[in-house]
């Protein structure tokens, strides 16, 4: 069974950093680009960030630009998302997400707070 | 950027309606439309992928179509495990946008 299964997610001051971490299971995670899309509380979904098969080409939304990293270690079948100089309105839940045709599959979710 | 829209942005319907979702993007696209279905506190879900093709493993009642900047989700003899919301993205290039959604709840 294809599964991706997040964490890493948790209550952070603003201005702090979290480094979310994303495992692949039953599939060659090495041949699929990686995607990260965030939901805030009651919103829609939004594309952050994603990463080509060997890490050489990623793309980020501009609200993360400068302050997210995403990297991934195909050894791992994990996939990174290294979130700095966090604010408020970074709250949301984090998915993970296959690129096939289309996104999937998607993980459960981590929930990553900025507050105070 | 390529801005994508949907309407209705709600509606109620009863097991076995015929539901019909549109979702309009900002340019062409060609056929780089996908939609998802959303069940609360679940993730997202594949459910049709460039416009029309149907993911493995969904029910055949759902159906999409459109191509260039118009689309169509349709859902024929809506189940209960169908009351969800549904967002359609375009993969044309990033940003990888979302539609705001659509909920369908039940009358």
């Amino acid at each position: 069974e294809v599964q991706l299964r997040e964490s890493g997610g948790g209550l952070v001051q603003p201005g702090g950093s979290l480094r979310l971490s994303c495992v692949g299971s039953g599939f060659t995670f090495s041949s699929h680009w990686m995607y990260w899309v965030r939901q805030a509380p009651g919103e829609g979904l939004v594309w952050v960030s994603h990463i080509d098969t060997d890490g050489s080409t990623t793309k980020y939304a501009d609200s993360v630009k400068g302050r997210f990293t995403i990297s991934r270690d195909n050894d791992k079948n994990t996939v990174y998302l290294q979130m700095n100089s966090l604010r408020p309105d970074d709250t949301a839940v984090y998915y993970c997400a296959r690129g096939a045709r289309g996104f999937d599959p998607w993980g459960q979710g981590t929930l990553v707070t900025v507050s105070s | 950027d390529i801005q994508m829209s949907q309407s209705p942005s709600s509606l109620s319907a009863s097991v076995g309606d015929r539901v019909t979702i549109t979702c309009r993007a900002s340019q062409s696209i060609s056929n780089y439309l996908n939609w998802y279905q959303q069940r609360p506190g679940k993730p997202p879900k594949l459910l049709i992928y460039a416009a029309s093709s149907l993911q493995s493993g969904v029910p055949s009642r759902f159906g999409g179509s459109g191509s260039g900047t118009d689309f169509t989700l349709t859902v024929n003899s809506l189940q209960p495990e169908d009351f969800a919301t549904y967002y359609c993205q375009q993969s044309y290039g990033p940003p990888f946008t979302f539609g705001p959604g659509t909920k369908v709840d039940i009358k």
